[in-house]
């Protein structure tokens, strides 16, 4: 089993339609969990952290995370042309004594989005 | 603020040769981190350090690699002798301390032939 997974896509949606993007992970004591946003070509961006359960808005963007269910997802709303990319879904490790993996991501293979006019 | 850089930003060396990349991370930002990530894959670490000293290198594959952050700045990461699966984006990311965001840089994409 990998340790986080996406469906790789393509997800292709019509401009104005809201993008669902999810992951699962499998380290249940993950405490930390990001959305990047990579563009072809371009280095992964953040665009949502999440700590929580339950929703985290930021414009177009809301993260859900649900600990129980090792799941978090993105939403996209009133998606544009331009959010076309792979989204990349990071899971960061509970610290440890050593804090030898406190920093460490671990990403998914990425969801490739389409957003057609 | 200047972000992550790195160089070179392109690289084709052929099987059995070395190769050396560099990283400067964001000024006064305590960790630095090298990523691998092979097309159609997400970023695998490689190795983070914390100042000049080595947090997690589990899995940098140490018969080839090797990466310093000398004075706890810049960062090298080399490979030696390269082999045609190091074909890969080789990003360098940079946070203020463990716990803080990581921005990542433009990355240096290795083609091995």
């Amino acid at each position: 089993q990998k340790e986080v997974e996406q469906n790789s896509g393509p997800l292709s949606v019509p401009e104005g339609a809201i993008a669902s993007l999810n992951c699962t992970y499998s380290d249940r004591g993950s405490q930390s969990f990001f959305w990047y946003r990579q563009y072809s070509g371009k280095s992964p961006e953040l665009i949502m952290s999440i700590y929580s359960n339950g929703d985290k808005e930021d414009g177009r963007f809301t993260a859900q995370l649900n600990k129980a269910s090792q799941y978090v997802s993105l939403l996209i709303r009133d998606s544009q042309p331009s959010d076309s990319a792979t989204y990349l879904c990071a899971v960061k490790p509970r610290f440890n004594a050593g804090g030898t993996s406190y920093g460490k991501l671990t990403f998914g293979q990425g969801t490739i989005l389409t957003v057609h006019p | 603020e200047a972000g992550v850089a790195q160089s070179p930003r392109y690289k084709i060396i052929e099987k059995r040769q070395s190769v050396a990349f560099w990283c400067n991370p964001i000024s006064g930002h305590a960790t630095l981190y090298w990523y691998q990530q092979i097309l159609g894959q997400g970023p695998k670490l490689l190795i983070q350090f914390q100042n000049n000293g080595v947090v997690d290198d589990s899995q940098l594959p140490k018969d080839r690699f090797s990466a310093e952050r000398l004075k706890g700045v810049d960062s090298t990461l080399k490979i030696q002798p390269a082999k045609l699966e190091d074909s890969a984006v080789y990003l360098c990311a940079s946070s203020l301390d463990l716990a803080d965001t990581q921005y990542f840089g433009p990355g240096t994409r290795l083609t091995v032939l």
